[in-house]
C-alpha cells in the first residue's frame, strides 16, 4: 500500500518561500506521475502542479514562474517550492500520486499557514 | 471561480439516487476522457471514487458510477448511506493542466 506524508514548516512569513516534502514509501517514485494539490481553509481543491521522476513538471499557469518542482529517487521524495507567498497561499497542502488522469494516494496534508 | 462547474449542495434520503454534474469545456471535460471525481470527508484527505470518467479503483463500491456526455460529467450515487455525506470535487485534464470543480456538499437526509 503506498503512502505519502509531506513535511515542512508550517507557518511562512509572507514574501518568502514555502517548502514541502513529501515521502513516498510503500512503492517506488519511479512508477508514476506525482502531484501537489492544496485547498484554502473552508474553500475547495486546486491544483498546483505534478512532477514526473524524470523531472518533466507542469504546473498551474495561475501561479506563473512561483512554482518549482523537483524529485529525489534515491529517497524517495518530491519537493514544491512557491516563492513570494502571501496571505492568499494558506492551505492544507496535499501531496498525491498521479497526475491529470487521477490521484489515486494522497497524504494526509499539511496546513500552512502565511503570517508575520 | 473554479473552472468546473458543480451545483454547491445535493441531497437524497437513505437508498434513493443522486446524480452530481460537472460542466466545463471543450478544453477539459470534453476534450479528454481523463475525469475523476473524489470524495472528501471533514478533515480528511479526498478519496479518489472515480477515474477515467468511469472507472472505479479497486474498494470503491458499484454504488459509485459516472459518465460524461459533452462537456458534462456526471457522478451518481445509488443506494445511498449515510457514510456517503461528504463533498465531492470532480477534476479534469485540460491539456498540461488539471482543473478542478468548486465541489458539491451531498446531505443524506
Amino acid at each position: 500500500q503506498v503512502q505519502l506524508q509531506e513535511s515542512g514548516p508550517g507557518l511562512v512569513k509572507p514574501s518568502e518561500t514555502l517548502s514541502l516534502t513529501c515521502t513516498v514509501s510503500g512503492g517506488s517514485i519511479t512508477s508514476d506521475y506525482w502531484s501537489w494539490i492544496r485547498q484554502p481553509p473552508g474553500k475547495g481543491l486546486e491544483w498546483i502542479g505534478y512532477i514526473y521522476y524524470s523531472g518533466t513538471t507542469n504546473h498551474n499557469p495561475s501561479l506563473k514562474s512561483r512554482v518549482t518542482m523537483s524529485v529525489d529517487t534515491s529517497k524517495n521524495q518530491f519537493s514544491l517550492k512557491l516563492s513570494s507567498v502571501t496571505a492568499a497561499d494558506t492551505a492544507v497542502y496535499y501531496c498525491a500520486r498521479g497526475g491529470g488522469g487521477g490521484n489515486s494516494y494522497w497524504g494526509q496534508g499539511t496546513l500552512v499557514t502565511v503570517s508575520s | 471561480q473554479s473552472a468546473l462547474t458543480q451545483p454547491p449542495s445535493a441531497s437524497g434520503s437513505p437508498g434513493q439516487s443522486v446524480t452530481i454534474s460537472c460542466t466545463g469545456t471543450s478544453s477539459d471535460v470534453g476534450g479528454y476522457n481523463f475525469v475523476s471525481w473524489y470524495q472528501q470527508h471533514p478533515g480528511k484527505a479526498p478519496k479518489l471514487v472515480i477515474y477515467e470518467v468511469s472507472k472505479r479503483p479497486s474498494g470503491v463500491p458499484d454504488r459509485f458510477s459516472a459518465s460524461k456526455s459533452g462537456n458534462t460529467a456526471s457522478l451518481t450515487v445509488s443506494g445511498l448511506q449515510a457514510e456517503d455525506e461528504a463533498d465531492y470535487y470532480c477534476s479534469s485534464y485540460a491539456g498540461n493542466n488539471v482543473v478542478f470543480g468548486g465541489g458539491t456538499k451531498l446531505t443524506v437526509l
